[in-house]
C-alpha cells in the first residue's frame, strides 16, 4: 500500500536561508511524486514533480527535490528562503503498481519564514 | 481561463439537510477528485473519477456520493451531512488517466462547509 510521511509539521527559517521540508513515501512499484504548495486561503498549487525520467526535479520559484529511491525520499529544497515562501507544502505520491488513480497526500509541513 | 470552479464557497447547514457541492473544470481534463482538508491531516481522497460513468472510491468514501454524467462536471453530494463532514473540500482535475498519475492536478479555490 502507498503511503507518505512528512517527517516536519512545522519548520521555521530565516530569510536568505536554505529550506528543508522532508518527504518519505512508501510503495510497492515506481511511484510518481508531487509537491504541492498551498498559500494562506487559498487553492493548491504544483511545484514540481517526478515522474521516472531526472532523479532531481526542478521546480518553480527556486525549488528543487531529489527522488533517492534507495531511501524512499523525495525532499524538498530551495537555497535561500523568501517570505513569499511561507505557506503550507503537501508532498502526493501516485502509486503504479495497481490501476489506481488514487492519490495521497502528507499531513503536510507548515513552512514559515521569519525577516 | 483555464479554471475549476466550486460552487457554493462557503455553507452552513444542518444535520441531515441533502446538500450538493457542484465542481465544474473548462479544460476537457478526463480526471476529476474530490479531496477534503483537515487540520493536521492533510488532504484526503473522497472519490475520483477517471472519465465520464466512471468514478471510484478514494480513502474516505464514507457519507459521500458522486456521479460524472458529463466531462466537465463532476459535483459531490452528501445525502446526510454529520457535524464529522464539517471540513474544507477541494475539487481537482487533470488531463490523462495513465498510471500512476503523472499530470499536475488543477485546484478549484475550496468549499468550507460547517454541518451544525
Amino acid at each position: 500500500a502507498q503511503s507518505v510521511t512528512q517527517l516536519d509539521s512545522h519548520v521555521s527559517v530565516s530569510e536568505g536561508t536554505p529550506v528543508l521540508l522532508r518527504c518519505n513515501y512508501s510503495s510497492s512499484y515506481s511511484p510518481s511524486l508531487f509537491w504541492y504548495v498551498q498559500h494562506p486561503n487559498k487553492g493548491l498549487q504544483l511545484l514540481l514533480k517526478y515522474t521516472s525520467a531526472a532523479t532531481l526535479v526542478k521546480g518553480i520559484n527556486g525549488f528543487e527535490a531529489e527522488f533517492k529511491k534507495s531511501e524512499t525520499s523525495f525532499h524538498l529544497t530551495k537555497p535561500s528562503a523568501h517570505m513569499s515562501d511561507a505557506a503550507e507544502y503537501f508532498c502526493v505520491v501516485s502509486d503504479g503498481s495497481s490501476n489506481t488513480g488514487k492519490l495521497i497526500f502528507g499531513q503536510g509541513t507548515t513552512l514559515q519564514v521569519k525577516p | 481561463e483555464a479554471q475549476v470552479t466550486q460552487n457554493p464557497r462557503y455553507l452552513i447547514t444542518v444535520t441531515g439537510k441533502k446538500l450538493t457541492v457542484t465542481c465544474s473544470q473548462n479544460m476537457n481534463h478526463e480526471y476529476m477528485s474530490w479531496y477534503r482538508q483537515d487540520p493536521g491531516l492533510g488532504l484526503r481522497q473522497i472519490y475520483y473519477s477517471m472519465n465520464v460513468e466512471v468514478t471510484d472510491k478514494g480513502d474516505v468514501p464514507e457519507g459521500y456520493k458522486v456521479s460524472r454524467k458529463e466531462k466537465r462536471n463532476f459535483p459531490l453530494i452528501l445525502e446526510s451531512p454529520s457535524p464529522n463532514q464539517t471540513s474544507l473540500y477541494f475539487c481537482a482535475s487533470s488531463v490523462g488517466t495513465v498510471f500512476p498519475i503523472t499530470d499536475t492536478q488543477y485546484f478549484g479555490p475550496g468549499t468550507r462547509l460547517t454541518v451544525l
